[in-house]
């Protein structure tokens, strides 16, 4: 079953410290790999996108992973900020279907002063 | 031009109302998508449009009713709704066969009274 996974569920920092949210997914076959910033009531925003042969991209303080092999992901946030706050998606598409995309949960960060 | 616009913002609407939402684009996407997201869920794939042709619909109620004018436009006819079709209506759109992208809309806020 195709499936993305992310964790944890909320997360709540305080500004300026950094931290890693987390997605495992079972979609396949596979064709890329999203991460978007949706704040509250708004359209989710790409942050990054990484295929198959990306282990790692960045996008100013948002820096992802992926490792293809163990079908796992990260979203690294530095040195956070108040505007961080929102929930974090991972997308996976799978190549099939149009590209259909499979989404996580998402994490819900709270960044507090 | 690298936006998704959606119109109205929000809308509030009775059950016994007809309305509906808009999505342009002016990006040369050729398949553009629309999604329903419920609060603190991810979105959920209504209708694909490809090349102006309707591809995919998820078993959407047909109180839904999509249209493709041309290819920078996508519509969402809503008539007789019921009040669990309150929810952010997202509008996405891509090149064929890459999934969304990274392209969403802010969305339309819609309430059913």
């Amino acid at each position: 079953k195709n499936q993305v996974e992310q964790s944890p569920q909320s997360l709540i920092i305080l500004e300026g410290k950094n931290c890693t949210l987390q997605c495992n997914y079972t979609v396949s076959p596979f064709s890329n790999l999203r991460w978007y910033k949706q704040d509250t009531g708004r359209g989710p925003v790409s942050l990054t996108i990484m295929t198959f042969s990306e282990n790692t991209k960045s996008n100013g303080r948002y820096t992802a992973t992926l490792d293809a092999d163990t079908k796992q992901s990260s979203l690294h946030i530095t040195a956070s900020q108040l505007s961080d706050s929102a929930s974090y998606i991972c997308v996976v598409s799978r190549q099939a279907a149009g590209n259909k995309l499979t989404f996580g949960g998402g994490t819900r960060v709270l960044v507090k002063p | 031009d690298t936006e998704v616009t959606q119109t109205p913002k929000h809308l509030v609407m009775g059950m016994t109302n007809k309305k509906s939402l808009k999505c342009e684009q002016h990006m040369g996407h050729r398949a553009m998508y629309w999604y329903k997201q419920k609060a603190k869920k991810p979105p959920e794939l209504m209708f694909v449009y490809s090349y102006e042709k309707l591809s995919i619909n998820e078993s959407v109620p047909s109180r839904f009713s999509p249209e493709c004018p041309n290819s920078s436009l996508l519509n969402l006819h809503l008539h007789a709704l019921q009040p669990e079709d309150s929810a952010l209506y997202l509008c996405a759109s891509s090149y064929p066969g890459q999934g969304p992208g990274a392209f969403f809309g802010q969305g339309t806020r819609l309430t059913v009274v």
